[in-house]
């Protein structure tokens, strides 16, 4: 079955204490993204790779970092994680970018205490 | 870079009843124009989109219309059921650059039985 797939699905923390949220993808799509979800703001590009080895920052990159080793994994990296991290994140895989067919992972509530 | 506007941000219907949500985009070099459903707790799945080459499209029951010189596009659900219940997102993006969607702060639509 074509999906996306994040873990954990659920996460509390501290500030400041290192985490990865994970995203795997088993359609072979060259573009990879993260969003984060809050309430009256719609969903907010963070970062985005466009194939191994090629990552970019989105329009809310501080404070995350990513990586893109292999093609179907695409780690989102929150190195000192604040409460205004707090937020719902949506890992998303396309062919070619967003302007094909996204594919959304289940989302990752984040909770920053 | 692109910014989308959309309204309502709430939206209730009777059952049977047509619900339309619309949506204004600002950069002219967008021309793919995606809807997304999000039912409670899930992820954003796309329900239908149109590229600028097209004035229309329908697929059952919804329908999207776009006119670029205006720079504004509607979703049309007709003989809504409550199944229908759900927030929806419109998105822009374009062919060239990073091609990543910029939603809509969306729409939750409920319908009444």
């Amino acid at each position: 079955e074509a999906q996306v797939t994040q873990n954990p699905r659920y996460l509390i923390t501290v500030t400041g204490k290192k985490l990865t949220v994970t995203c795997s993808q088993n359609m072979n799509h060259e573009y990879m993204s993260w969003y984060r979800q809050d309430p009256g703001l719609g969903l907010r590009q963070i970062y985005y790779s466009m194939n191994v080895e090629v990552t970019d920052k989105g329009d809310v990159p501080e404070g995350y970092k990513v990586s893109r080793k292999e093609k179907r994994n695409f780690p989102l990296i929150l190195e000192s994680p604040s409460p205004n991290q707090t937020s719902l994140y949506f890992c998303a895989s396309s062919w070619t970018g967003m302007n094909t067919e996204a594919f959304f992972g289940q989302g990752t509530r984040l909770t920053v205490v | 870079g692109e910014n989308v506007e959309q309204h309502p941000s709430t939206l209730s219907v009777q059952e049977g009843d047509s619900a339309v949500i619309k949506c204004t985009y600002s950069d002219s070099a967008s021309n793919y124009f995606p809807w997304y459903k999000q039912e409670l707790g899930k992820r954003p799945q796309l329900i239908i989109d149109i590229r600028s080459n097209v004035g229309e499209k329908k697929d059952q029951r919804i329908a999207v219309t776009l006119n670029k010189t205006a720079k504004h596009f509607s979703l049309h659900i007709t003989e809504t059921q409550p199944e229908d219940s759900a927030v929806y997102f419109c998105a822009a993006t374009s062919d060239t650059g990073r091609r990543a969607l910029t939603f809509g702060s969306g729409t939750r639509l409920q319908v009444q039985p």
